[in-house]
């Protein structure tokens, strides 16, 4: 398995709130990417990184933050927590080659009340 | 419009059926993966295809480029088969376009 660890795992919190969930790995991937997985929308870009410091959106960014400033962590903040970003959200990574896969880590289940 | 669609979007079938799960694709590819979710669990590769044929087990995935299509066949299908199967297509510049996933339980 890819060295793909989140934290949290779960974690419920109050609207308006900051929440900062952590992907960390340990395949020195170059490319880390943040999705949130929703019933009948599959997955959905957030913001992807390509790079230390190197971040872009993704179709979803609004009311999401990011930040890279080691190869093995990425940071994804919900600056004021609302109910529409209760979801599952999903780390990957991938490397830069012509037929590249993408690596999950386990998920974090987030739930803003 | 997605770039990715799957069918069927929920699928049940009696132990030892025999599954299909299709995908098509609307862009420009460099592979096509199949992943599988199994419920609250994490994600996991089960094939990446440029071309033709795979096989792993009781799980075989096609891929046609020209019609820009591809299945997933599961033979003699177990309840330990149940889960949500993703078709994911991957482009240059290390983008993913996902489909919705096909969620399937195989009763026993």
């Amino acid at each position: 398995d890819a060295g793909i660890t989140q934290s949290p795992r779960h974690k419920v919190t109050e609207t308006g709130t900051p929440v900062t969930l952590r992907c960390h790995q340990t395949e020195n991937h170059r490319y880390m990417y943040w999705y949130r997985q929703d019933p009948g929308h599959g997955l959905r870009l957030i913001h992807y990184s390509y790079g230390v410091k190197d971040t872009d959106k993704g179709e979803v960014s609004d009311g999401y933050s990011v930040s890279r400033s080691k190869t093995e962590d990425f940071l994804l903040t919900l600056e004021s927590a609302t109910s529409s970003q209760t979801s599952v959200y999903f780390c990957a990574i991938s490397e830069l080659r012509r037929y590249t896969e993408a690596f999950f880590g386990q998920g974090t289940r987030l739930t803003v009340v | 419009k997605n770039e990715v669609e799957q069918s069927p979007q929920n699928l049940t079938a009696q132990e030892g059926e025999f599954i299909t799960i299709n995908c098509s694709y609307s862009v420009g590819i460099s592979a096509l993966h199949w992943l599988q979710q199994h419920p609250g669990g994490g994600i996991v590769s089960l094939f990446m295809l440029s071309s033709g044929k795979k096989k792993h087990g009781r799980l075989i995935a096609t891929i046609n480029i020209q019609e820009k299509h591809s299945s997933l066949h599961i033979t003699a299908s177990h309840p330990r088969d149940s889960a949500v199967y993703i078709c994911a297509v991957s482009r240059t510049g290390n983008q993913f376009y996902f489909g919705t996933g096909t969620s399937l339980t195989v009763i026993p």
